[in-house]
């Protein structure tokens, strides 16, 4: 059972690229989200999916735009990628929304840099 | 807005007992939720709590106070693999944007 798959581990834009950060789960759950993560900041919701073409923002979805085609499939689209989005980038997912203390299991995330 | 906050870092010594705060201030509460995240790697899940008191898991325990806005992880007999991020969140609905994150505190222990 691979989990929450995200790819790349790793990558360097310069200002002004675009980019696809992609996120795949193979355990069939309804809500998935992107985060990112800076230092001092904890991890911050920028998009989040409660099911197959249902999307809507977070706390800081400027920059980025998301959908939402399949149950397994959630990319996060840099559209003109900015310095200021250099961060560390988490997908999670989580099983039903309607369990109370159901968990939010991660990917293991993509570190981007942008020169 | 929502506010979470616990300590930047802490060291402790191998063998012992730490404690780690959590203070939060959110316009929802449906439940708290500890994280540990070793350097480079995906956050994984600890412990829950949405009633006050006490929920021990082995050598990690957490304690929530809903009239406070305040936990605590409670880590005893520390091991060297216990150095890493604790991340508090708390799950603000059902729905949405449901799970705002502190900081995070940073632990090392030491030999």
């Amino acid at each position: 059972n691979a989990g929450v798959t995200q790819t790349p581990k790793f990558q360097v834009l310069k200002t002004g690229q675009s980019m696809t950060l992609q996120c795949a789960q193979d355990m069939n759950h309804e809500y998935m989200s992107w985060y990112r993560q800076d230092p001092g900041m904890g991890l911050r919701l920028i998009h989040y999916s409660v099911g197959a073409g249902i999307t809507d923002q977070g706390e800081v979805p400027n920059g980025y735009n998301v959908s939402r085609s399949t149950t397994e499939d959630f990319p996060l689209r840099l559209l003109s990628a900015a310095p200021s989005q250099t961060s560390v980038y988490f997908c999670a997912s989580r099983r039903d929304r309607g369990v109370v203390n159901e968990k939010l299991f991660f990917g293991s995330g993509t570190q981007l840099s942008v020169l | 807005g929502q506010n979470i906050d616990q300590p930047t870092e802490m060291t402790a010594t191998e063998g012992a007992i730490v404690q780690i705060n959590c203070t939060y201030q959110t316009s929802g509460f449906n439940g708290l939720f500890w994280y540990q995240q070793h350097a480079g790697e995906a956050p994984t899940f600890l412990s829950y709590n949405v009633l006050d008191g006490l929920e021990e898991k082995g050598r990690f325990s957490s304690f929530l106070s809903r009239s406070k806005g305040y936990s605590y992880l409670l880590l005893k007999e520390l091991q060297m693999k216990d150095s890493a991020s604790y991340l508090c969140a708390v799950r603000l609905d059902n729905y949405g944007q449901n799970f705002v994150f502190g900081p995070g505190t940073r632990l090392s222990v030491l030999p």
